[in-house]
């Protein structure tokens, strides 16, 4: 099974309004960490936005907010006013417990055009 | 602040052929990785290391030797290329091991073709 799912193949959205990015996730920790990136066409994978398991509040950076319901195990991510710089691959990932050895699974990403 | 650096950025192999990937960090980091991406799979992990001496195997290990000789450099060795190992790597990095929220720090990818 999928750890992570990001099943929308493909997303469009006009600039200046808001979209947002479904991620929903598999685990039985009770200790985890999620995780959005952002990969432009120039191939650099940058962060995003950090949600915790037990942050209580929904994470916000800037225009990037996420949208966390625990009980429906869903970490979708969203961008305010978009800009045609968010033309990107968005990738959302997630650490399961705090060890050492807790490895980053990434889903498959989800690709979104801005359109002017 | 040069972060995570990977070399080189483009490399075309013939089958069979081995060569190794660098990758270094200045950032003091504890935890560094290698992942491969491939069209439609995202990004999977190969090899990790929780810190110089220390090195374990990921989701697709296979084809791929890593070492960790010191806490900054942490090359991938293919030792054989094959051409399913055409792929574009990625090595990452992070603050600590423990620390389940700090973020991986990416290097700007090597695109590598096995003909």
């Amino acid at each position: 099974a999928q750890k992570i799912t990001q099943t929308q193949p493909g997303m469009f959205v006009q600039e200046k309004e808001a979209v947002t990015l479904d991620c929903t996730y598999d685990t039985s920790d009770q200790s985890y960490g999620l995780f959005w990136y952002k990969q432009p066409s120039s191939g650099e994978m940058i962060f995003l936005i950090y949600q915790g398991s037990y942050d209580e509040q929904n994470a916000t950076e800037g225009r990037y907010s996420l949208n966390f319901q625990k009980a429906r195990k869903s970490a979708n991510l969203v961008i305010s006013a978009s800009q045609l710089g968010d033309s990107a691959m968005y990738f959302c990932a997630m650490r399961e417990g705090p060890g050492a050895n807790s490895k980053l699974t990434f889903g498959k990403g989800i690709t979104l055009s801005v359109r002017p | 602040n040069a972060g995570v650096t990977q070399t080189p950025k483009f490399q075309v192999l013939k089958t069979g052929q081995s060569m190794t990937l660098q990758c270094a960090q200045d950032m003091n980091h504890e935890y560094m990785s290698w992942y491969r991406q491939d069209p439609g799979m995202g990004l999977r992990l190969i090899h990790y290391s929780v810190g110089a001496g220390i090195t374990d195997q990921g989701e697709v290990p296979n084809g791929y030797n890593v070492s960790r000789s010191t806490t900054e450099d942490f090359p991938l060795r293919l030792l054989s290329a094959a051409p399913s190992q055409t792929s574009v790597y990625f090595c990452a990095s992070r603050r600590s091991a423990s620390f389940y929220n700090s973020p991986l720090h990416f290097g700007n990818g090597t695109r590598l073709t096995v003909t």
